[in-house]
């Protein structure tokens, strides 16, 4: 049982264009919520992560959306690049740190 | 962010033989290391999670006398594959955390690409 909902399973984007991964959990415990960035043959490498107080974090073309009431947040990648291509994973934590993954989403962005 | 360092990249192995991967945290102390596995186009699913010290909490349907793992010091954990078989192929991935981290986010390892043959 997949305790955190990712969708879309993959997406196509032009260069250029925003990527929207969305993700939802039931875990009230969840106290935080990474995503990571997975190239082919590689492990996943932290892209950017926020905790439930605060609602919206930005880092660079990179920024999640927190909607706690909703239990869903989503990750924007800005101005998509053909290197962003790759699979991201959404991931939520307790205080244990034991992080609970998503299905994870296939990104492509075309030339 | 820090650094773990997982080693072997990728290994070919016969099958009925054993395979050990190590996991380093490189520039701090990992006070517990998990162990994952990855099938192709899939998620990663957790294996077990050791401590320094402590014997691993595998997760629900996953052999510890098949899938050994040994965290002897709080730099180094190493997952023992015995007897392996080929439906063990498949990508092993470490990652670590401290407690000394202000988040509770954990580093992850560059995986090993397990193929038995």
């Amino acid at each position: 049982q997949q305790q955190v909902k990712q969708s879309p399973q993959s997406l196509i984007v032009q260069k250029g264009g925003i990527s929207i991964i969305n993700c939802a959990y039931e875990n009230t415990a969840f106290d935080y919520f990474p995503w990571y960035q997975q190239f082919p043959g590689k492990g996943p490498a932290l892209l950017i992560a926020i905790r439930p107080d605060v609602s919206e974090k930005k880092e660079g073309r990179f920024t999640i959306s927190f909607n706690k009431s909703a239990k869903q947040f989503s990750l924007h990648i800005m101005d998509s690049q053909p290197g962003d291509s790759a699979t991201y994973f959404c991931a939520a934590t307790d205080s244990w740190g034991k992080l609970q993954f998503g299905a994870g989403t296939q990104v492509v962005v075309t030339p | 962010g820090a650094v773990v360092s997982q080693h072997p990249s990728w290994v070919i192995c016969k099958s009925g033989t054993s395979v050990k991967i190590e996991c380093r945290s490189l520039d701090f102390q990992a006070t517990t290391m998990f162990w994952y596995r990855q099938f192709p186009k899939q998620s990663l699913m957790l294996m077990a999670t050791s401590n320094e010290g402590s014997k691993a909490t595998y997760e629900q349907g996953v052999e510890k006398d098949k899938f050994l793992i040994n965290h002897a010091s709080l730099t180094l954990s190493t997952l023992t594959v015995t007897s392996a078989h080929p439906e063990d192929s498949s990508f092993y991935i470490c990652s670590a955390r401290s407690d000394s981290f202000m988040n509770t986010e954990a580093f992850f390892g560059q995986g090993t690409r397990l193929t038995v043959v």
